[in-house]
């Protein structure tokens, strides 16, 4: 299993807002930043919020990012059927017997 | 505009070598620390290896350590990792990234379309 938790499915209406959560350690979360990666079906993943809560140009206002201690969320307000992909978090880990990266499991978003 | 193009992938039989290629443009490859992750079919991601802009930092996920080896030539622009020693557990969509900086711990910015590596007998 992943070492960062994140549910595996979520959903909403057109218009709505979602929230999805990733939770980890304090190797992990609790002393780095978060970044959020979005992957429509078929397609590499693309970077949608890095260090917490910032947008790289190009991504909508619609997501937005927070953290707090070990646990971390992207929110989706707004939501449009565009938005239906697969969302994984992931932080740097600085555990004492590793350096690494790790990613969450993946939360697959369905647009109803 | 940023382009990573892999190349390397295909079918190979379980304690088999392979080496994976990344082709870099549109950036100043040097400036930048390098990642491969992969994607086993159906699952989600998985960080394997990163390298930092000068391979002065070098890290593994434990599940390839001591199996794959990743470097770099900043003179050719270009991502290599050797794996050694294949299992089946290593068959997986294998993506080249770029990190937002120069260190390994710079979270990664763009994503190569991936080369499929399938470990079978």
């Amino acid at each position: 299993q992943s070492v960062l938790t994140q549910p595996p499915s979520a959903s909403g209406t057109p218009g709505q807002r979602v929230t999805i959560s990733c939770s980890g350690s304090s190797s992990n979360i609790g002393s780095n930043t978060v970044n959020w990666y979005q992957q429509l079906p078929g397609t590499a993943p693309k970077l949608l919020i890095y260090s917490n809560n910032q947008r790289p140009s190009g991504v909508p206002d619609r997501f937005s990012g927070s953290k707090s201690g070990t646990s971390a969320s992207l929110a989706i307000s707004g939501l449009q059927s565009e938005d239906e992909a697969d969302y994984y978090c992931a932080a740097w880990d600085d555990s004492l017997n590793a350096l690494n990266w790790v990613f969450g499991g993946g939360t697959k978003l369905t647009v109803l | 505009e940023v382009q990573l193009v892999e190349s390397g992938g295909g079918l190979v039989q379980p304690g088999r070598s392979l080496r994976l290629s990344c082709a870099a443009s549109g950036f100043t490859f040097d400036d930048y620390a390098m990642h491969w992750v992969r994607q086993a079919p159906g699952k989600g991601l998985e960080w394997v290896s990163g390298i930092s802009w000068n391979s002065g930092s070098i890290g593994y996920a434990d599940s390839v350590k001591g199996r794959f080896t990743i470097s770099r030539d900043n003179a050719k622009n270009s991502l290599y990792l050797q794996m050694n020693s294949l299992r089946a557990e290593d068959t997986a969509l294998y993506y080249c990234a770029k990190a937002r900086t120069l260190q390994l711990w710079s979270n990664i910015d763009y994503w190569g379309q991936g080369t499929l590596v399938t470990v079978s007998s």
